[in-house]
């Protein structure tokens, strides 16, 4: 069966520093979402992404925050400036059709020091 | 604002028997609504869905409610097993999938 996949499984960075986070989507699938979840919290909607560009975005999506689909199959999540509240689990999704099951990674664990 | 929330936040239940994992919806416009299951290291799994246009959806040991009048939806696990310990969530789709708060269920052997 066709998985999401994301890389890396776990990401270890400096406050202030850039990190992207790497998420292949399943290959026929048209929307693309991020999702953070802090550890022992609920799963938190960041981003959605649809025709190459952002069809919504939450509150925590700020100007630090930015996703990019460079190719046919890769779709990224950048954070430019890391901060210690920015450590989360970081879930990539895809899906066929807006009211459609939402098929996830295994996440990023992104832990900033 | 709007929201989508649980009423418990952990369920511990014995083997065998039937679970009932309860949810909360505030925003009356969301037309879809997923039932997901994260164990842990793992991202969400889905388990079943349900449109606005129904009430019940059955799937394999589970079901689905839906009461639109009260914004309440509801996952039933017939004879639950030690696999099915994990969080679930709801969600509901408007314009983006919008998680719940998730409940911890706990089979205990």
């Amino acid at each position: 069966e066709p998985e999401v996949t994301q890389t890396p499984s776990h990401q270890v960075t400096q406050m202030g520093q850039e990190v992207i986070l790497r998420c292949v989507p399943i290959s026929n699938h048209l929307y693309f979402y991020w999702y953070r979840q802090i550890l022992g919290q609920k799963v938190e909607f960041l981003v959605s992404f649809y025709n190459n560009e952002i069809s919504e975005k939450s509150e925590i999506f700020d100007d630090q925050f930015s996703v990019e689909r460079p190719d046919g199959s890769n779709f990224t999540l950048k954070i430019r400036s890391t901060k210690l509240e920015d450590s989360a689990m970081y879930f990539c999704a895809s899906t066929t059709a807006s009211l459609a099951p939402l098929h996830f990674g295994n996440g990023t664990r992104l832990t900033v020091t | 604002g709007e929201n989508v929330g649980l009423h418990l936040p952990t369920l511990s239940v014995q083997e065998g028997d039937n679970s009932i994992i309860n949810c909360a919806y505030s925003n009356s416009a969301s037309d879809y609504f997923i039932w997901y299951k994260q164990e842990s290291g793992k991202g969400p799994q889905f388990i079943i869905d349900i449109r606005s246009n129904m009430d019940k959806r059955q799937g394999q040991r589970v079901t689905v409610l839906l009461n639109k009048t009260v914004k309440h939806l509801s996952l039933q696990i017939a004879a639950t097993q030690p696999g099915d310990s994990a969080v679930y969530f709801c969600a509901e789709n408007r314009h983006d999938m919008r998680f719940g708060a998730g409940t911890r269920l706990t089979v205990k052997p």
